[in-house]
């Protein structure tokens, strides 16, 4: 079935270094996408969220972009930091549909 | 926190066991989420409920079923439970039918053995 899928499980970064995560979709029927970000043992916390008519979108410190052409979406962390660690996950929601649908998520680890 | 709260924390038990989850939603978000995560697993689809009435349905087994009662809390029932649904059960809630954000509590994490 169509599924939100994120290109790396994991990513490593430098503190202080910017932060790319990237998520491919398949439904050209999602009209809504969001990020969140799952610290160990807790639930998932919002990050940013965009609209099937926007194609950019900043937060403090994170930008999301969402290219429709070829169903990618985005996550730019900036200036990442230790306390960024965490499993990012993107989720979208179809027209007429109620709930997210997750892809599997990235981890990410910020190296000192 | 993001004042949706879910009990219990954690919770172990046998096969063939049956369970329940709890989960009060944020302050007067009328629609409540329940999610299913595995080991190392995304977070899977159960089911959606809009001010009492069950809205949307996923992946969700027969031998679970949920319910969201007039005060807005719902609960996740497992039974016949097998080794396999060990996982971590999120519930989030949001204000209207699921047009925005999620809010999610912190999970209840069940261990089967």
């Amino acid at each position: 079935g169509e599924s939100v899928g994120l290109h790396l499980p994991t990513l490593s970064v430098q503190e202080g270094d910017n932060s790319i995560i990237n998520c491919a979709y398949s439904n050209s029927a999602s009209d809504y996408f969001i990020w969140y970000k799952q610290e160990s043992g807790k639930g998932p916390q919002f990050i940013i969220d965009i609209r099937s008519n926007m194609d950019k979108r900043q937060g403090q410190r994170v930008t999301v972009l969402l290219n429709k052409t070829v169903k990618h979406l985005s996550l730019q962390i900036a200036a990442t930091q230790p306390g960024d660690s965490a499993v990012y996950f993107c989720a979208e929601k179809y027209v007429g549909d109620y709930k997210l649908s997750f892809g599997a998520g990235t981890t990410v680890t910020v190296r000192a | 926190d993001s004042g949706v709260t879910q009990t219990p924390k954690h919770l172990i038990t046998a096969t063939g066991q049956r369970v329940t989850l709890r989960c009060s939603p944020r302050s007067g978000d009328l629609s409540v989420y329940w999610y299913q995560q595995s080991l190392d697993q995304g977070l899977q689809f159960l089911i959606q409920y809009y001010n009492g009435e069950e809205r949307a349905k996923g992946n969700i087994l027969e031998r679970f079923s949920a319910q969201q009662f007039p005060d807005l809390h719902s609960e996740l029932n497992l039974s016949s439970l097998e080794l396999g649904d060990s996982a971590l059960y999120f519930c989030a809630s949001s204000a209207g039918g699921g047009t925005g954000e999620l809010f999610f509590g912190e999970g209840s994490r069940l261990t089967v053995l």
